[in-house]
């Protein structure tokens, strides 16, 4: 089946460094896979953060950019200055439509951590 | 603006208990919906889709089972809770199914013991 695997669990930056989040998947259904990163702050719900549907394309939200590299199969989200209030979890998620299921697949999440 | 409610915040259950979970979406007609779960330290992982009213597809077996029975509303349930039923149970909505992003609930803690 469809994977996608976030390599850091947790990451620890200090305020007003660069940051990326590693993200690479496996689409094995076929079809055209859209991707995805969600973010969970302390005490709010899941929400999307960007998405990008067409490999070769970059999404950018906050701050934050991710490209769709579909000959490396990955999906790194990066942002060139973190600060405090980005602090929470990031998920990377493939989405995929099969069968009248719109399946979203979620990496394990990475902790960041921004000091101040 | 549409909302997305679920029902209970957090729930704490005996071993072989019933279970019954619920989410609402308001502001949005005829969505699809999705029953998420994520066990502590694991990963998010879709257990039901549903298209329209009254019709739930599995995705995951997990002794659990879903049901729509209006176009806002989708409950998730169980007659007899397991402990590995606990976890993180999220409800989301998509505008259709074809790739579009999903948008999630607050979420439900449950806890069996």
């Amino acid at each position: 089946g469809d994977s996608v695997t976030q390599t850091e669990g947790q990451v620890t930056v200090s305020e007003s460094k660069s940051l990326i989040i590693n993200c690479t998947y496996s689409a094995t259904s076929i079809g055209y896979p859209n991707l995805f990163w969600y973010v969970r702050y302390p005490g709010e719900g899941l929400q999307l953060l960007l998405k990008v549907i067409t490999a070769g394309q970059k999404g950018s939200s906050r701050g934050f950019e991710a490209t769709y590299n579909k000959e490396a199969t990955s999906f790194h989200l990066q942002k060139a200055s973190v600060q405090e209030s980005d602090s929470a979890v990031y998920y990377c998620a493939l989405g995929m439509a099969t069968g009248g299921n719109n399946k979203l697949t979620f990496g394990q999440g990475t902790v960041l951590s921004v000091i101040p | 603006a549409q909302t997305i409610h679920q029902w209970p915040v957090a729930e704490i259950k005996a071993v072989g208990s019933p279970l019954s979970l619920g989410c609402t979406i308001k502001g949005k007609s005829s969505p699809n919906l999705y029953w998420y779960w994520q066990a502590t330290g694991g990963t998010l992982q879709q257990l039901f889709y549903s298209i329209t009213v009254g019709q739930v597809e599995s995705v995951v077996q997990l002794n659990l089972s879903a049901s729509r029975p209006k176009d806002d509303q989708f409950i998730l349930s169980t007659e007899k809770l397991l402990l590995s039923h606990s976890g993180f149970y999220l409800c989301a909505w998509s505008q259709d199914w074809g790739g579009a992003e999903q948008f999630f609930g607050p979420g439900t803690r449950l806890t069996v013991l």
